[in-house]
C-alpha cells in the first residue's frame, strides 16, 4: 500500500510558485523520499529525493519537515509545461520498492 | 545515454488472447521494475527484479501474468488469456542498482487495450 497521501488536485497561476504538499506519517529513518512527475501519455519522470535534508536541483526543491511526516515540493515559477500529475513516493528500505498513491493533478493557469 | 525502451507502444487484443510487452533497460541498469497503470490510477508495482532474480512479485497475478528476465539484460511481460480489466499501460523502468540512490528511468509504456 502506499505510504503517501497527496491532495488530489491543485490549480497555480503561471509564474507563481508551485507547493505540492505530501503526508508521510509512516517513514522509517532509512527510507528516502522521491517525486516524480507524469505527464499525459508519458511514463514518470524524476524530480528529487531527499532523506531528511532539503534538496534543490534546477528542477525544483523538496522541503522536508524535521520529524520527517511531510515534505513539500517546490516548483519555483510554474510554467504551462508543468502541468501534470505529482507524485509523492516513499522509497521502501530492504527491497527498495517505489509505491505509488493517487497523485497530485497540477493545473497551470495562464 | 539511452533511455528505457519499450514495445509495442501500442496493442488491441480480445479478451482470452495472449499477448507479450518487451522492455530493454538502461544499459548497466541492474534492477527492473514492472508497472501497470489503469486509467487515472498511480502505477501498481507488478514485478521487480535485481540482475535475473526476483526479488518481489506479490502483486502479480500469477494465474495468467508471466514475466521473466533472461541474462539480466532485456525483459519481457506476458498475460495469457488477458481479461477486459487488464487493459492499462504497462510500464517498464530500472534503475542502476538496488540500494544505490540513483533514481528509477522509466519507458514511456505499452498501452494496452483489451476487448
Amino acid at each position: 500500500d502506499a505510504k503517501t497521501t497527496q491532495p488530489p488536485s491543485m490549480d497555480c497561476a503561471e509564474g507563481r510558485a508551485a507547493n505540492l504538499p505530501c503526508n508521510h506519517s509512516t517513514i522509517s529513518g532509512n527510507e528516502y523520499v522521491y517525486w516524480y512527475r507524469q505527464i499525459h501519455s508519458q511514463g514518470p519522470q524524476y524530480i528529487i529525493h531527499g532523506l531528511k535534508n532539503n534538496e534543490t536541483n534546477e528542477m525544483a526543491s523538496l522541503i522536508i519537515t524535521e520529524d520527517r511526516k511531510s515534505s513539500t515540493l517546490i516548483l519555483p515559477h510554474a510554467t504551462l509545461r508543468d502541468t501534470a500529475v505529482y507524485y509523492c513516493i516513499v522509497r521502501t528500505s530492504g527491497t527498495y520498492k517505489y509505491i505509488f498513491g493517487t497523485g497530485t493533478r497540477l493545473k497551470v493557469l495562464a | 545515454e539511452a533511455g528505457v525502451a519499450q514495445s509495442p507502444r501500442y496493442k488491441i487484443i480480445e479478451k482470452r488472447q495472449s499477448v507479450a510487452f518487451w522492455c530493454n533497460p538502461i544499459s548497466g541498469h541492474a534492477t527492473l521494475y514492472w508497472y501497470q497503470q489503469i486509467l487515472g490510477q498511480g502505477p501498481k508495482l507488478l514485478i521487480q527484479f535485481q540482475n535475473n532474480g526476483v526479488v518481489d512479485d506479490s502483486q502479480l497475478p500469477k494465474d495468467r501474468f508471466s514475466a521473466e528476465r533472461l541474462k539480466g539484460v532485456d525483459s519481457t511481460l506476458k498475460i495469457q488469456p488477458a481479461k477486459l480489466e487488464d487493459s492499462a499501460v504497462y510500464l517498464c523502468a530500472s534503475s542502476p542498482r538496488e540500494g544505490a540512490h540513483s533514481p528509477l528511468h522509466f519507458g514511456n509504456g505499452t498501452r494496452l487495450t483489451v476487448t
